[in-house]
């Protein structure tokens, strides 16, 4: 099963606009991470977010966590066409079992 | 210096062969996991080591054998190759499994 799942699976925009990239989970988490990754390369660790964290900033990135809709969010404000990738969402549970999702595929164009 | 590094980057191959990747870390992290991404971009965990011992042991085939001679390797070992086992497979590491993650850069491993 899926700890992850994000959503939606894809989502164009144009540069300057934001991006907003939603994720829920199944179970109780020790914290939840997002992570990019650039067309054929490994994923970059973005932001880490802990269970009892609402919200954090990192740059133009805010990620929100709603433990009671075990729901997240990670918002990209005024899109480059360099953000262009898939973002990945990972719930760490707090058992050793931390899943990543399918992704969403961000596309900023210029 | 890069942090988590595999080899081959590239890796074609016939069915019925019998192949290795390695990973090695240099992060001094305690925990090592192995992913495979499909064409459909989906993330899935294979294994995860702790301190060279296994930790996760997903519902892969037992066509697939990781070996962590040491802390700092995880290197996972295929045989008898199947067309479906095409794939890009991730190395990572990290400090312990609730962390952060460190991604290798992936090898792509087409089988024919």
């Amino acid at each position: 099963s899926q700890q992850g799942e994000e959503d939606p699976q894809a989502l164009s925009i144009q540069e300057g606009e934001n991006a907003t990239m939603n994720c829920s989970y199944k179970t109780s988490i020790n914290n939840l991470q997002w992570y990019r990754q650039n067309s054929g390369r490994g994923l970059v660790h973005l932001i880490l977010i802990r269970s009892n964290e609402r919200e954090k900033h990192s740059g133009r990135l805010r990620v929100t966590l709603d433990t009671s809709k075990k729901s997240s969010s990670l918002l990209i404000t005024a899109s480059r066409a360099a953000d262009t990738a898939s973002y990945f969402c990972a719930a760490s549970p707090n058992n050793n079992d931390m899943r990543f999702g399918a992704g969403t595929r961000l596309t900023v164009k210029p | 210096d890069t942090a988590v590094s595999q080899t081959p980057k590239y890796l074609v191959t016939q069915m019925g062969n019998d192949k290795s990747i390695k990973c090695e870390q240099n992060l001094g992290h305690d925990t090592m996991y192995w992913y495979k991404q499909d064409s459909k971009k989906f993330l899935k965990i294979m294994f995860s080591y702790n301190n060279k011992e296994l930790i996760i042991n997903e519902t892969v085939p037992n066509r697939f054998s990781p070996k962590s001679p040491d802390k700092a390797h995880l290197n996972l070992h295929i045989n008898s190759l199947e067309l479906g086992d095409s794939a890009v497979y991730f190395c990572a590491s990290s400090r312990d499994y609730r962390e952060t993650q460190y991604f290798g850069p992936g090898t792509r491993l087409l089988v024919l």
